[in-house]
């Protein structure tokens, strides 16, 4: 079955750089990946999410891109902001399901 | 858009009540709604998906008898945790989509404790 590691575990930046996690599936007929944003006791929220008939978008300071040849993908957080410490999770959908498989997540802490 | 709202937010019970959380969407017909458990500092373990109108599919190690889901209609499922333990105490969350492909959108989660 499909499979989604996710690296780093935790992340600190200094405010004002970029943060970018990593993410690599096992399924080749994954066509659908997107990224949330967990705050602490609370609820996960979909941040970017991208599809296998595109390698990149943006969407303000976020961007996402995936190259299905290596089957992987990466969330890019350009200026970081001390709003953007959280957990972020990558995950992937299979051909064919409504299953997603989620990340391990990255605990990122944006030091002010 | 893509509202989904889950009640309770918070629960504490004794042993051996059972507890039953709703899973609402507001402002679309979800199709298929998932019911996840999270423990702290882990990631979203799926417990089952449920389609309206037919029976939950349950992952592997998931007691459908103790977690029992209803989707009864596109925008309401339950999850009912019958004879709930201590060892059920966990973060509880749920999500649904409108079809095969679209992005899930999740509830604000569930607190159980068990005393």
């Amino acid at each position: 079955g499909e499979n989604v590691e996710q690296h780093p575990s935790t992340l600190s930046v200094q405010e004002g750089d970029s943060a970018v996690i990593k993410c690599t599936y096992s399924d080749s007929a994954s066509n659908y990946f997107p990224w949330y944003k967990q705050e602490l006791g609370k609820r996960p929220q979909l941040i970017i999410d991208i599809r296998s008939n595109v390698g990149e978008k943006k969407d303000q300071r976020i961007a996402v891109t995936l190259n299905k040849t290596a089957k992987h993908f990466s969330l890019h957080i350009t200026e970081t902001q001390p709003e953007d410490s959280a957990v972020y999770f990558c995950a992937a959908l299979g051909g064919g399901t409504y299953k997603y498989i989620f990340g391990t997540g990255t605990r990122l802490k944006v030091l002010a | 858009g893509a509202v989904v709202s889950q009640h309770p937010s918070w629960v504490i019970c004794k042993s051996g009540t059972s507890v039953k959380i709703e899973c609402r969407s507001l402002d679309f017909q979800a199709t298929t709604m998932f019911w996840y458990r999270q423990f702290p500092k882990q990631s979203l373990m799926l417990m089952a998906t449920s389609n309206e109108g037919s029976k939950a599919t349950y992952e592997q190690g998931v007691e459908k008898d103790k977690f029992l889901i209803n989707h009864a209609s596109l925008t309401l499922s339950t999850l009912t945790v019958t004879s709930a333990h201590p060892e059920d105490s966990s973060f509880y969350i749920c999500s649904a989509s409108q079809g095969m492909g679209q992005p899930q959108h999740f509830g604000d989660g569930t607190r159980l404790s068990i005393l």
